[in-house]
């Protein structure tokens, strides 16, 4: 069954804790995307990956990190830098060519308490 | 810098209905957009891949046209049924090979009373 999978669905995190949202997918993709949802909003660009072993910054990388050392795999931390991490975070994954179209995952729900 | 708006921001029309949602983007130069659907706390599902070159594209019940050169692309839900109810979200791609990542409008909430 091909997809792209995020775990936990729903995560809690104390101030000053860094957290980490996990992101695989199967489909053999070369590019890799994690977004930020708020409530009512568009998504916002946060890291991506065209490539194992690269990653860019997006438009609000400040207080995350990211590593893209398997092609199936593209984690983000949540540092404690991140000073309103409480969102709907979402990962995508597009092949080379073909339109680039985008896929994505069902989301992890981050709550700071 | 791209900016993408969709308007309306929420609709509600009765079962049968047809409808259209706007979307409109300020930057021309795009590789392609992309219509999502989404489910309260759910991830996106693609709906319509359009590429640049195209003017439109079918899916079932769904067409979604793009016309690039005025930033315009709208999609057609005909006989709109309650299973449609969710939030539709545009999104354009850049041009640039290195970044293809999307710009996302705020999304239209569409609700179909039965």
């Amino acid at each position: 069954d091909g997809g792209i999978t995020q775990s936990p669905k729903y995560l809690f995190r104390k101030e000053g804790q860094n957290v980490t949202l996990s992101c695989e997918q199967n489909l053999n993709h070369d590019a890799m995307y994690w977004y930020r949802q708020d409530p009512g909003q568009g998504l916002r660009l946060i890291y991506y990956s065209q490539i194992v072993n690269d990653f860019q910054k997006g438009d609000i990388a400040e207080g995350y990190s990211v590593s893209r050392e398997k092609k199936e795999s593209f984690p983000l931390t949540v540092t404690s830098a991140q000073k309103n991490p409480t969102a709907f975070y979402l990962c995508a994954s597009s092949p080379s060519g073909s339109g680039n179209e985008q896929f994505f995952g069902p989301g992890t729900r981050l709550t700071v308490l | 810098k791209q900016e993408v708006t969709q308007i309306p921001a929420a609709l509600s029309v009765p079962e049968g209905e047809n409808l259209v949602l706007n979307c409109s983007f300020t930057d021309s130069a795009i590789y392609n957009l992309q219509w999502f659907r989404q489910d309260p706390g759910k991830g996106l599902t693609s709906l319509l891949l359009i590429q640049s070159s195209q003017r439109e594209q079918t899916s079932g019940r769904l067409n979604a046209s793009l016309d690039k050169s005025s930033g315009r692309s709208t999609l057609y839900i005909a006989a709109s049924q309650p299973g449609d109810s969710a939030t539709y979200l545009c999104a354009v791609s850049p041009p640039d090979t290195g970044r293809r990542a999307l710009t996302f409008g705020s999304g239209t909430r569409l609700q179909v009373q039965p």
